[in-house]
């Protein structure tokens, strides 16, 4: 079954403690991102990356890095985590379409931050 | 940043009635996507527009691209309450995608 999967699905953690976020993908997609989801703001775009070795910054990147070292795993790291990256985080990966991007989203992971 | 606004927040209304969701910005995309978003999942995408003025059908739902590819809507025909959920748009430009802040939608039987 092609999909993102994303781990953890909730995390509760304390401001500084550094945490992953994993995200992996099996369709074989050249792209993949991160976004983060808040009340009000829709989905706001992290980084992203556009092969292996290859990604930038998206919207919001303060506080956040990421890797690509693999096709299928993007993972998302907080350094040291503050209280103003409590949020819903979706991982997605997309396979181009002539000029268009078919994206698929992971399941998303809750971080508290206290 | 690229800005997108969509309209209206908040839609309630009951089944077999019409409804449109609009999205605008002042900036060009390329293409632009509308997703649905059930609670606790991903959004799922349900179309792509990628010339101006062009119109998509997908069931009772129709989308519409902005001749000038600035703005886009989203028609309910007969809404059923298998359409309740968070509706976004997102336009692309670049190698980024940018969202509106979404509408929840919620219909009632």
């Amino acid at each position: 079954e092609a999909q993102v999967t994303q781990n953890p699905r909730y995390l509760i953690t304390v401001t500084g403690k550094k945490l992953t976020v994993t995200c992996s993908q099996n369709m074989n997609h050249e792209y993949m991102s991160w976004y983060r989801q808040d009340p009000g703001l829709g989905l706001r775009q992290i980084y992203y990356s556009m092969n292996v070795e290859v990604t930038d910054k998206g919207d919001v990147p303060e506080g956040y890095k990421v890797s690509r070292k693999e096709k299928r795993n993007f993972p998302l790291i907080l350094e040291s985590p503050s209280p103003n990256q409590t949020s819903l985080y979706f991982c997605a990966s997309s396979s181009r379409q002539g000029d268009t991007y078919e994206q698929y989203f992971g399941p998303g992971t809750r971080l508290t931050v206290t | 940043t690229q800005l997108l606004e969509q309209s209206p927040q908040f839609l309630s209304i009951q089944e077999g009635e019409n409804l449109t969701v609009y999205c605008n910005s002042s900036s060009v995309f390329s293409s632009l996507q509308w997703y649905r978003q059930e609670p606790g999942e991903g959004p799922v995408l349900l179309v792509t527009v990628v010339t101006g003025g062009e119109v998509k059908k997908l069931k009772r739902l129709t989308f519409q691209f902005g001749d000038a590819r600035k703005d886009s809507s989203l028609h309910i025909t007969a809404a059923q309450p298998g359409d309740t959920g968070l509706y976004l748009c997102a336009g692309r430009y670049g190698n980024k995608l940018v969202f509106g802040a979404g509408t929840i939608l919620r219909v009632k039987s």
